[in-house]
């Protein structure tokens, strides 16, 4: 079955505390990104991959990292994760940059407290 | 202002009326338009995608892109309580990676 697949699906941290969401997909796709969720702002790009060994800021990437060392995987690296962290986050997917169908995973709930 | 913007409603529809769901967007060079759904605590899912001014209809959803207006909708007939949902408008500005969503329209279709 064609998916995005992220982990974990829920987490709850302390300040200061890194971790790492994983997001994997099964579909050869090129283009990979990170969402954030928040009620009122809808959602914002924390970064992006147009492909293997390339990554680009999206609108809100200050305190995420990220690596794509291989096609499948795109993991988001929070180094000291801080409570306005908190949120909902997607990982997305899609054959060739943003012009093409794009698969969600289902969502990562984050709390730091 | 925002770089995208939506009325984030609730917009309130009776079953099988119109829902006209509206977007505007800042950067008048964007290229590429995006009409995602949300059902509520789930993940966003692609409806449809427009690049070029005029209408592209996929059965009952129809994009209207207008680039001199800065203004892209989404039209579903025939709405169905399953359409009930939050709408998200995205644009990519410049060919790249980069997608700005809206903050999403709430479509509640009524029985």
């Amino acid at each position: 079955e064609a998916q995005v697949t992220q982990n974990p699906r829920y987490l709850i941290t302390v300040t200061g505390k890194k971790l790492t969401v994983t997001c994997s997909q099964n579909m050869n796709h090129e283009y990979m990104s990170w969402y954030r969720q928040d009620p009122g702002l809808g959602l914002r790009q924390i970064y992006y991959s147009m492909n293997v060994e390339v990554t680009d800021k999206g609108d809100v990437p200050e305190g995420y990292k990220v690596s794509r060392k291989e096609k499948r995987n795109f993991p988001l690296i929070l180094e000291s994760p801080s409570p306005n962290q908190t949120s909902l986050y997607f990982c997305a997917s899609s054959p060739t940059g943003t012009n093409t169908e794009a698969f969600f995973g289902q969502g990562t709930r984050l709390t730091v407290v | 202002q925002k770089e995208v913007e939506q009325n984030s409603g609730p917009l309130s529809v009776p079953e099988g009326a119109i829902a006209s769901l509206n977007c505007t967007y800042s950067d008048r060079g964007s290229q590429s338009f995006f009409w995602y759904r949300q059902y509520s605590g789930k993940s966003p899912e692609l409806i449809m995608f427009i690049y070029s001014n005029g209408d592209k209809e996929d059965g009952r959803f129809t994009a209207q892109l207008n680039k001199a207006s800065q203004y892209v909708s989404l039209l579903i007939r025939d709405s169905q309580p399953s359409d009930s949902a939050t709408y998200l408008c995205a644009v990519n500005p410049n060919q790249g990676g980069k997608l700005i969503f809206g903050q999403g329209t709430e479509l509640s279709v009524k029985p």
